[in-house]
């Protein structure tokens, strides 16, 4: 019964080093998103997948890039942090577009 | 332009009344969609109920409902008998074109809602 799950749950970067966060889902969806919520802003879309092999940028792409190799993972990676991406990251999942997403528990990011 | 608007920052109710969270949104889409997720103070997103454009009837899901009103382009939540455990952040989120090709989520600031005893 474990949906969305998210590794890691906590992370602190320096300036200028790379990492990637793992989104596994369980569900069988076809579509996956990455998000980042900042205190005041709600969500905001970073990039999403609407299947295999496939991805899209959303609304605050810039620094990050993704891939989603099998149907089940979607990986977001940050190149070189920055401080600007210290954030709560979410992934999500749903069947189809107008279906509910499901979402993991979040990632804490800290840049310094 | 913002397309999801909550206009209240924090709302307050006693144990057992009923709330309303609002809810505002902007579109020119026919087809749509609206969610409503809680996000509780351990931070995960929880989804609600969902509403869509075409919807003859307001959702309904247990204590929640939602009061749907399109020719003002409104989606407000409405908790009924407010538990302590109904403490926490409400995000109103939409979907624009439901028909396919409306992958985006786009979500409002959000409403923090403290039930006191």
């Amino acid at each position: 019964n474990a949906g969305v799950t998210q590794t890691p749950k906590f992370r602190v970067l320096k300036t200028g080093q790379s990492m990637t966060l793992l989104c596994a889902q369980d569900m069988n969806h076809e579509y996956m998103y990455w998000y980042r919520q900042d205190p005041g802003m709600g969500l905001r879309l970073i990039h999403y997948s609407v299947g295999e092999g496939t991805t899209a940028k959303g609304e605050v792409p810039d620094g990050y890039n993704v891939s989603r190799l099998k149907k089940q993972n979607f990986l977001l990676g940050l190149e070189s942090a920055a401080p600007s991406q210290t954030s709560v990251y979410f992934c999500a999942s749903s069947y189809w577009g107008n279906q509910p997403q499901h979402f993991g528990d979040g990632t804490r990011l800290s840049i310094l | 332009a913002q397309k999801i608007t909550q206009t209240q920052p924090g709302m307050f109710v006693q144990e057992k009344e009923a709330v309303t969270l609002d809810c505002t949104y902007d579109t020119s889409d026919p087809s749509y969609g609206l969610f409503w997720y809680k996000q509780p103070s351990s931070g995960e997103m929880i989804f609600l109920i969902y509403q869509g454009s075409y919807d003859q009837q307001n959702a309904t899901e247990g204590r929640y409902s939602l009061n749907f009103q399109k020719a003002r382009k409104s989606a407000n939540l409405v908790i009924s008998a407010s538990q302590l455990g109904d403490s926490a952040m409400y995000f109103c989120a939409m979907r624009e074109g439901t028909q396919g090709g409306s992958e985006k989520l786009v979500f409002g600031k959000g409403t923090k809602l403290t039930v006191n005893p």
